[in-house]
């Protein structure tokens, strides 16, 4: 497709239940992030991708969060055992090359997570 | 400290009113900038890189002072649909690729 998708676009999982979160990056892009924005605050890192390797997960707030890009396009965030703080929009980026110096990042509309 | 930050506002401006929003960064080995715009609901886009020369383009002018660690971004002749978050981005140096640091967001409403 011609930009980020995600999916699915809302998610409401019961505290405790575990989510796979998708996201498709533009075909051919190297680098692939995930961000977690919480109301009223930017966009916080979780974890970066390049190609499939997991360079940097440095982001995830607990062993409960789980990212894999297994065929270096395509990529899910899991969360298991959901809790309501893990409550917020999940955004996932991508770009053509390994530093984007100029051009910026390519944002999917996101998935937001409800927690009750 | 946070490595980004930004007033969150909100500016509340008239149309035609040139409104002016600040960030400051804390990682001096920053490499590149950018803002951002966010709409409700919606995903960030990027609105414009930023220079240390400085740059425009049309309405909008950002800045970089490198010495300083400051980013600031300009918006003449305000209309209504520039209401949203903008948000300051630093591509952070340090890594072997470009990650993203943001901050909070500055929330602007034009009205009429």
């Amino acid at each position: 497709g011609a930009g980020v998708s995600q999916s699915p676009r809302y998610k409401v999982a019961k505290r405790g239940q575990d989510v796979a979160l998708r996201c498709d990056p533009i075909s051919g892009h190297v680098s692939l992030f995930w961000y977690q924005q919480a109301l009223g605050q930017g966009p916080e890192f979780l974890t970066y991708f390049q190609n499939e390797a997991q360079l940097d997960k440095s982001g995830l707030p607990s062993d409960r969060f789980f990212a894999e890009r297994p065929e270096g396009s395509v990529s899910t965030l899991k969360i298991q055992r959901t809790q309501q703080e893990d409550s917020a929009v999940y955004l996932c980026a991508s770009s053509l090359r390994v530093r984007e110096q100029n051009y910026g990042y390519t944002f999917g509309s996101g998935t937001r997570l409800t927690v009750v | 400290r946070k490595e980004v930050e930004q007033d969150p506002g909100p500016f509340n401006v008239p149309e035609g009113a040139t409104v002016a929003f600040n960030c400051t960064y804390s990682n001096s080995a920053s490499q590149s900038f950018f803002w951002y715009r966010q709409d409700c609901r919606k995903e960030p886009k990027l609105l414009m890189s930023v220079y240390s020369s400085g740059n425009e383009d049309g309405r909008f002018t950002a800045q970089l002072n490198r010495a300083s660690q400051y980013i600031s971004l300009l918006i003449r002749d305000s209309k209504l649909s520039d209401s949203a978050t903008y948000l300051c981005v630093v591509n952070a140096g340090g890594t072997s690729y470009g990650k993203l640091t943001f901050g909070q967001g500055t929330i602007l409403t034009v009205h009429p």
